[in-house]
């Protein structure tokens, strides 16, 4: 099994540009999730989905969306990319069963110039 | 409202040393705690994670962590460091009252001295 995987692992933008980061599980988890990581900040929530079907917006989603195209992939859109948003991007998976253990994927680093 | 509260940012200890890095969380359901390694330049990996059995929670790599509801603490801890355990460390909390969601502190840097 590959876990949870991710592409692409580094990307550089330049301002309002859009791009597309891909993600897949192959656990058969319910719920995929999108994170960000800053320094000195752990992470934060971008957006979540539950289930096949559903998204929520997470702790800070403005700039961002999603698609849960089926169970196993969760892509994160960025329209126009900012600055701000330069930052490193994990995505995991989980069920909630047991307390909603979470498997990550490898990360892609994003920089907006 | 849920939180976690890592007291160190950094900790270093010598090779061989115990290490102890603290946790303190605020919850106001029974939560379900973490703690996850980030290696540099890697991906999040799970150590271990309590769940409302055992207080004391064994992990991998030598880890242990014990859930302390009267302290609202979640210490890490393992009895003798290894260069191999130089990382960040990022205690977790879920619970009832946001369920898919999991609150991070902000990190724990953790430094081998040789």
């Amino acid at each position: 099994n590959a876990g949870v995987t991710q592409t692409p692992k580094f990307q550089v933008l330049k301002t309002g540009q859009s791009m597309t980061l891909q993600c897949a599980q192959d656990m058969n988890h319910n719920s995929m999730y999108w994170y960000r990581q800053d320094p000195g900040m752990g992470l934060r929530l971008i957006y979540y989905s539950a289930s096949e079907g559903t998204t929520d917006k997470g702790e800070v989603p403005n700039g961002y969306n999603v698609s849960r195209l089926n169970k196993r992939e969760f892509s994160l859109r960025l329209e126009s990319a900012a600055p701000s948003q330069t930052s490193v991007y994990f995505c995991a998976s989980s069920v909630l069963e047991g307390g909603n253990t979470q498997y990550f994927g490898p990360g892609t680093r994003l920089t907006v110039l | 409202a849920q939180s976690v509260t890592q007291l160190d940012s950094h900790v270093s200890v010598s090779e061989g040393t115990p290490v102890l890095l603290r946790c303190n969380y605020s919850s106001s359901y029974s939560p379900s705690l973490f703690w996850y390694v980030q290696h540099p330049n890697k991906g999040l990996q799970l150590l271990l994670k309590y769940t409302s059995a055992a207080t004391l929670v064994k992990g991998i790599n030598g880890f242990e962590a014990e859930f302390k509801k009267s302290e609202t603490s979640f210490h890490l801890t393992k009895p003798s460091a290894h260069m191999s355990d130089a990382a960040e460390y990022f205690c977790v909390v879920s619970g009832a009252d946001s369920n898919y969601q999991l609150i991070w502190g902000a990190g724990t840097k953790l430094i081998i001295k040789p």
